[in-house]
């Protein structure tokens, strides 16, 4: 158990619809990263917080969008879904947003299986 | 563009011998690299990094190589344990100031036979 928490584990929608996915990090990180993983890809970085404040970002699309929370929790927001939007999503976090001298090793949550039927 | 590739979908091996998982990039900014392992139904747990100004890292049975001329990192496992499979991923970090973005490779299934 990594101590990074995701809800739902599973989620079932149509297209066109909006989901929210919520990402509790592990006790004391103030980071928090998405990752998409589609079938047989590697995990797509999406977008990194830190402490509320976003820090980086990857191909995320524009009908997806990211927040943190005051409490570090975060939620990913997905609207008008779309097939292809069907994959494993992964929240991570870290203690800081960077490594100082090595890279700063993310903790990963057991992910979210959205299916858009 | 896939920056980081790992050539194998999946590798098996038999218990006791070496498993050597390979990963090639493109992008010579990478500062450094990370494996990742993953069990089904749970998400990737970190393994062992490397930085891009060594070209060796070792911890416990596993050693990281790089080999920064061919962009060429390697994962070896001595001596592979059937609690060994699972999906392994490299990844590359660009250097961001104050951020971390990892660049991530498909994955290969390694299965270890008794």
């Amino acid at each position: 158990d990594s101590g990074v928490t995701q809800t739902p584990k599973h989620l079932i929608t149509a297209t066109g619809q909006r989901v929210t996915l919520r990402c509790s990090p592990r006790s004391g990180d103030l980071s928090v990263y998405w990752y998409q993983q589609s079938l047989d890809q590697g995990l797509q970085f999406l977008i990194q917080y830190y402490n509320g404040e976003e820090r980086a970002k990857g191909n995320i699309l524009e009908r997806f969008s990211a927040q943190q929370f005051p409490d570090l929790h975060s939620e990913l927001n997905l609207s008008s879904l779309e097939l292809g939007d069907s994959a494993l999503y992964f929240c991570a976090s870290s203690v800081a947003p960077a490594g100082g001298l090595g890279a700063e090793t993310q903790y990963f949550g057991p992910g979210t299986r959205l299916l858009v039927l | 563009d896939q920056q980081v590739k790992q050539n194998s979908p999946s590798l098996s091996v038999q218990e006791g011998r070496i498993s050597i998982l390979n990963c090639d990039y493109t992008n010579s900014m990478f500062d450094y690299f990370l494996w990742y392992k993953k069990y089904p139904a749970e998400g990737p747990t970190f393994l062992i990094s490397i930085s891009s100004i060594k070209d060796k890292n070792e911890d416990g049975r596993f050693t990281v190589f790089l080999n920064k001329s061919a962009k060429h990192l390697s994962l070896h496992i001595v001596p592979s344990q059937p609690g060994d499979s699972a999906v392994y991923f490299c990844a590359a970090r660009p250097p961001i100031q104050g951020a971390q973005k990892l660049v991530f490779g498909q994955g290969t299934r390694l299965t270890i036979n008794p």
